[in-house]
């Protein structure tokens, strides 16, 4: 099946910086999600961007399909945005209703 | 709107005890997903519905059981409960299949 790496997989920021996010995944994909799992293990979806680039706030998502990488950028990171940020692809060979996720980034944002 | 509404919270089983997970959603989504999440790990799916009457395997079925009568519930059943379904369990739903993903906060459950 399809291989989803995130990197890296833990960050330590100071409250104010600006960090980038990587997802890589070997294989074509109907869509691409992120979502972040915040402190208390609640899933919010980020982004729905199978490719191009959207912003919400601080935050933007950017996915070149055709090399098979998403990038989702914060900044000017809270103490908030702590927690876990996870891609999660819908693989071109399946039907369209199986995400995988990959293991995720564990961000910290300090005071 | 509550969205996706998931009970119990917390459950602690002993080895060979059964369960069942509750599921509902309130925003008429066709679409409807089982996935545990193992401690440092991402989620991987159990079971998928595409709609009342309509079920299928995940990455890791072994172990569960799902029904879909209708479209708002998506019970998932544990029979025989073993130390290695020890995990959060998640329950999602979209819209359509590929769809943006809304999640429930999540069933800790412990197996001892």
């Amino acid at each position: 099946g399809i291989q989803v790496e995130q990197s890296p997989p833990d960050l330590i920021l100071q409250e104010g910086a600006n960090s980038t996010l990587r997802c890589n995944f070997s294989d074509s994909v109907n869509n691409l999600q992120w979502f972040h799992q915040n402190p208390w293990g609640q899933l919010i979806n980020l982004f729905y961007i199978p490719s191009g680039t959207k912003q919400n706030g601080r935050l933007s998502a950017t996915t070149v399909a055709t090399e098979r990488y998403s990038l989702l950028y914060i900044s000017s990171s809270q103490t908030t945005d702590s927690g876990v940020y996870f891609c999660a692809v819908d693989p071109r060979e399946t039907s369209g209703s199986r995400l995988t996720f990959g293991e995720g980034t564990q961000l910290t944002v300090n005071p | 709107n509550a969205g996706v509404t998931q009970t119990p919270k917390f459950r602690i089983l002993k080895i060979g005890q059964s369960m069942t997970l509750q599921c509902t959603q309130d925003m008429n989504h066709n679409y409807m997903y089982w996935y545990r999440q193992d401690p440092g790990m991402g989620l991987k799916l159990i079971y998928y519905s595409v709609g009342a009457g309509i079920t299928d395997k995940g990455e890791v079925p072994n172990g569960y059981n799902v029904s879909r009568s209708t479209t708002e519930d998506f019970p998932l059943r544990l029979e025989l409960a073993a130390p290695s379904q020890t995990s959060v369990y998640f329950c999602a739903s979209s819209y359509t299949g590929g769809g943006i993903q809304y999640f429930g906060a999540g069933t800790r459950l412990s197996v001892l």
